[in-house]
């Protein structure tokens, strides 16, 4: 089975501020890489799949870039609705697998 | 808009039959594929499998051995048992989509259901 580690695990940020989230394979995943925002007491929402594509809807602020191993998802300037946990799911591969989630928090 | 509900008991004794149901309303259940997806309470994401509308399921290995997926098209309905289950199974149980007709990734969920094994 695929892991997923992503880093850091926790971070605290301000508004206005570029954040950076990495997420790493345990093995190659070509671009089969999806990221959600998850707000509590609420489903994940989808933002990123394909590594790269942006999902409808979601604020041109959100980007995520990589292939193989290593992804980054970027907010390039957090607003106050962004604060959130996120995670990255692979679907190279059975079983679908996540991330243990990156809980954005403000500073 | 295409909406998902979960629905089923929130308590289940140990070692019993963890059932629930998800119905998709606005929309069909067929050519999709449709996910069940737990998170246990402050932790992370579990894909439990998918059933496609065909009946074809695919299961994690980690919970293969007590998981049945079934589907009911003519209720627009799929459903999710978990057996003989323990307090490690309490958590928020999701049904997803799986975008465009593949199982790839989830881009449609329910609000999510919260299950609790305990006596």
């Amino acid at each position: 089975a695929i892991q997923l580690t992503q880093s850091p695990s926790s971070l605290s940020a301000s508004v206005g501020d570029r954040v950076t989230i990495t997420c790493r394979a345990s093995q190659g995943i070509s671009s089969a890489l999806a990221w959600y925002q998850q707000k509590p007491g609420k489903p994940p929402k989808l933002l990123i799949y394909d590594a790269s594509s942006l999902e409808s809807g979601v604020p041109t602020g959100f980007s995520g870039s990589g292939s193989g191993t290593d992804f980054t998802l970027t907010i390039s300037s957090l607003q106050p609705e962004d604060f959130a946990t996120y995670y990255c799911q692979q679907f190279n591969s059975y079983p679908r697998s996540f991330g243990q989630g990156t809980k954005l928090e403000i500073k | 808009q295409v909406q998902l509900q979960e629905s089923g008991p929130g308590l289940v004794k140990p070692s019993e039959t963890l059932s629930l149901t998800c119905t998709v309303s606005g929309g069909s259940i067929s050519s999709y594929y449709w996910s069940w997806i737990r998170q246990p309470p402050g932790k992370g994401l579990e894909w439990i499998g998918y059933i496609y509308y065909s009946g074809s399921t695919n299961y994690n290995p980690s919970l293969k051995s007590r998981v049945t997926m079934s589907v009911d098209t003519s209720k627009n309905q799929f459903s999710l048992k978990v057996n003989s289950v323990t307090s490690a199974d309490t958590a928020v149980y999701y049904c997803a989509r799986g975008r465009a007709g593949e199982d790839w990734y989830f881009d449609l969920w329910g609000r999510g259901t919260l299950v609790t094994v305990s006596s």
